[in-house]
């Protein structure tokens, strides 16, 4: 079975500084793995996406991801954090082996960016 | 493009009563996914249907569960009898049918609130 887990709850970090929201993922397969945004009371927002190619993805609003297939990894990044991009972060991943085609989510990471 | 429309944004009911929750795709979407987000499980595929086709309804919770796509552009979930356990987000997604690789793009959700 597919699964997603995001190990940290809360992540706090300082306006300007990098900020890192960590994802690992389990599938038999090559994964397809998201991330999304949700703002408070609001649906979720596609960031971006690895399907095949460059291990570092791009993605909106500057936030970038790196697959790491040895390390089973997918963690989203950013180079300077902004207090707007506090907000709920979820990442998710589905195996095209298996011929389904829902994602499974993990449960989440809060991202506080203090300014 | 307005993208995906969900109504109402909220909900109050009793126990007991009939709910239903309604969803428009994004135009020439032809995947619907009816998810449900609580604090306890986080976010839960319920069903989702391939050209107004249900596809896979493992996670509907029970019979009292309920999900109709008549056309192309409207979709219902329906709980009848609503229960408290049933309080939590609903959120409907769609995507175009394009293979695993597709995004999936999601509505506001309606905030159940079963009393």
């Amino acid at each position: 079975a597919q699964s997603v887990a995001q190990p940290e709850d809360q992540v706090n970090v300082a306006e300007g500084n990098p900020l890192t929201v960590k994802c690992t993922y389990s599938v038999s397969g090559n994964p397809y793995l998201f991330w999304y945004v949700q703002y408070p009371n609001r649906g979720l927002q596609f960031l971006l996406k690895y399907i095949t190619g460059d291990n570092l993805v791009k993605g909106s609003y500057g936030f970038e991801a790196e697959f790491n297939k040895s390390q089973t990894s997918f963690h989203l990044k950013k180079p300077s954090a902004l207090v707007s991009d506090s907000a709920l972060y979820f990442c998710a991943v589905r195996d095209p082996r298996r011929g389904a085609r829902q994602l499974t989510f993990g449960s989440g990471t809060q991202l506080t960016v203090l300014p | 493009d307005a993208g995906v429309i969900q109504s109402p944004r909220h909900e109050v009911t009793e126990m007991g009563q009939e709910v239903t929750l309604r969803c428009k795709p994004i135009s020439g979407h032809n995947s619907l996914f009816w998810y449900r987000q609580t604090m306890m499980r986080g976010l839960e595929l319920l069903i989702y249907f391939n050209n107004n086709v249900p596809i896979d309804d493992s996670g509907m919770p029970e019979d009292r569960f309920s999900a109709k796509m008549p056309n192309a552009s409207f979709s219902t979930l329906k709980i009848q009898p609503s229960e408290p356990r049933d309080s939590a987000v609903y959120f409907c997604a769609s995507s175009e049918l394009a293979g695993a690789t597709e995004t999936q793009y999601f509505g506001p959700g309606t905030r159940l609130l079963v009393l």
